[in-house]
């Protein structure tokens, strides 16, 4: 079993609508966890940051975390032709040492 | 303030000869992780440093590769007798320096290492 697991996508939704990516891990200490959106031939750069259960909103973007089921979801609002993207969902564990892994991403394809 | 700072942005090595591939921090941090990544695929994890200490290498083959971050200057990812399976992109990013778990990692632009 992978440690953070993801449908690789693609994921296609029409512009408007909203884009839901879903995220699993499988290490039940787990704290920290992290979406993060990367455009083809750039590097990652953050978008959400979630450490407890529940809701975090962020402008367009909501993050739901549910540590009982060990799944994480980003959900974007009046998708737009720019959030087409790779999602990649990261967790750390507990412990400031630990290393944050990363899933295999969600490609995100919002068509016009 | 200038970000994280990776170089060479490409390399290309023949089969048998070494990779080098620096990263600078953002200034004020000294946590550095290591990934790789292949095409359509997500960031593998290589090795997390501190300052002069290999916090976790367990990404990191055991063969050929090795990593460092030296107290002054760049922190170094060596690839030894490069192969052609090493051909990825090799991201490095930094985060803050202070104990926490929910320190948030900035990317550099990547290494592209490509092997004849």
């Amino acid at each position: 079993q992978k440690e953070v697991e993801q449908n690789s996508g693609p994921l296609s939704v029409p512009e408007g609508a909203i884009a839901s990516l879903n995220c699993t891990y499988s290490d039940r200490v787990s704290q920290s966890f992290f979406w993060y959106r990367q455009y083809s031939g750039k590097s990652p750069e953050l978008i959400m940051s979630i450490y407890s259960n529940g809701d975090k909103e962020d402008g367009r973007f909501t993050a739901q975390l549910n540590k009982a089921s060990q799944y994480v979801s980003l959900l974007i609002r009046d998708s737009q032709p720019s959030d087409s993207a790779t999602y990649l969902c990261a967790v750390r564990r507990h412990s400031s040492a630990s290393k944050i892994i990363f899933g295999s991403g969600t490609r995100l394809s919002i068509r016009p | 303030n200038a970000g994280v700072m990776q170089n060479p942005r490409h390399l290309v090595r023949r089969r048998g000869q070494e990779a080098r591939l620096r990263c600078s921090p953002m200034k004020g941090h000294s946590h550095v992780y290591w990934y790789r990544q292949l095409p359509e695929e997500g960031l593998k994890f290589m090795v997390y440093l501190q300052k002069e200490n290999i916090i976790d290498e367990s990404g990191m083959p055991k063969e050929r590769f090795s990593a460092e971050f030296p107290k002054e200057g760049p922190s170094i990812l060596r690839i030894q007798q490069v192969v052609r399976g090493d051909s990825a992109a090799y991201f490095c990013a930094s985060s803050p320096n202070r104990e926490a778990t929910n320190e948030k990692l900035f990317f550099g632009s990547g290494t592209q290492l490509s092997v004849l």
